[in-house]
């Protein structure tokens, strides 16, 4: 099962931008399905953040914003916050596989 | 409120059999494709299967197809997984989860807090 490629951590202090990138290829994010953003807080469920590579869900902060280009996909945060610290997962579809595929996951660290 | 709660989890043999539940409430459940998605101790989210709102149209992860099926009772708001010829490697916190539209490969929403399930001898 194919998986997207992300960087295992990032990091950054209060109040900086990080990005996420989310790598895939000409099957899914490459085939043109859309990606979608999860944050994970310790212990707790995925929470969706992101859908079809830019649109928050209400009541998500407009800190948070994504984008998509080729076969990558990226999400940012800017005005980082002691909160933001959790994982952070991207998702898409493979056509060939008939598959829901996520990303390795990203933990965002607040320094 | 929407809400999805997972049952039947537990600790099992190998080779061993269980079937989880998931029982919706709070929105349309036969409108809504549903997935499992689950996840390693320390490691990150696996999808596992979907099936859709009618419950016609099922998807496998390769690593699970021929020993795990999903199904629906609409009639009851509750989703099923039914786990056989379990391994090791499948221990995993279970999420069952709602797709957002009725449209393809769309993101999940909804999310349950999930069911442990420990496969060891």
């Amino acid at each position: 099962q194919s998986v997207l490629t992300q960087p295992p951590s990032v990091s950054g202090a209060p109040g900086q931008r990080v990005t996420i990138s989310c790598t895939g290829s000409s099957s899914d994010i490459g085939a043109g399905y859309d990606v979608h953003w999860y944050q994970q807080l310790p212990g707790t469920a995925p929470k969706l953040l992101m859908y079809d590579n830019t649109n928050r869900p209400s009541g998500v902060p407009d800190r948070f914003s994504g984008s998509k280009s080729g076969t990558s996909a990226s999400l940012a945060i800017s005005g980082l916050q002691a909160e933001d610290e959790a994982d952070y997962y991207c998702q898409s579809y493979d056509a060939g596989l008939t598959a829901y595929v996520f990303g390795t996951g990203t933990k965002v660290t607040v320094l | 409120q929407v809400q999805l709660v997972e049952s039947g989890g537990g600790v099992v043999q190998p080779g061993w059999s269980l079937r989880l539940s998931c029982a919706a409430s709070g929105f349309i459940f036969s409108r809504h494709a549903m997935h499992w998605v689950r996840q390693a101790p320390g490691k990150g989210l696996e999808w596992v299967t979907i099936i859709s709102s009618d419950g016609r149209t099922k998807y496998d992860a390769d690593s699970v197809k021929g020993r795990f099926t999903v199904s629906r009772d609409n009639s009851k708001n509750t989703l099923y997984l039914q786990m056989n010829s379990l391994r090791a490697e499948d221990t995993a916190v279970y999420y069952c989860a709602r797709e957002r539209t009725h449209h393809a490969a769309d993101a999940i929403d909804i999310w349950g807090q999930g069911t442990m399930v420990t496969v060891s001898s």
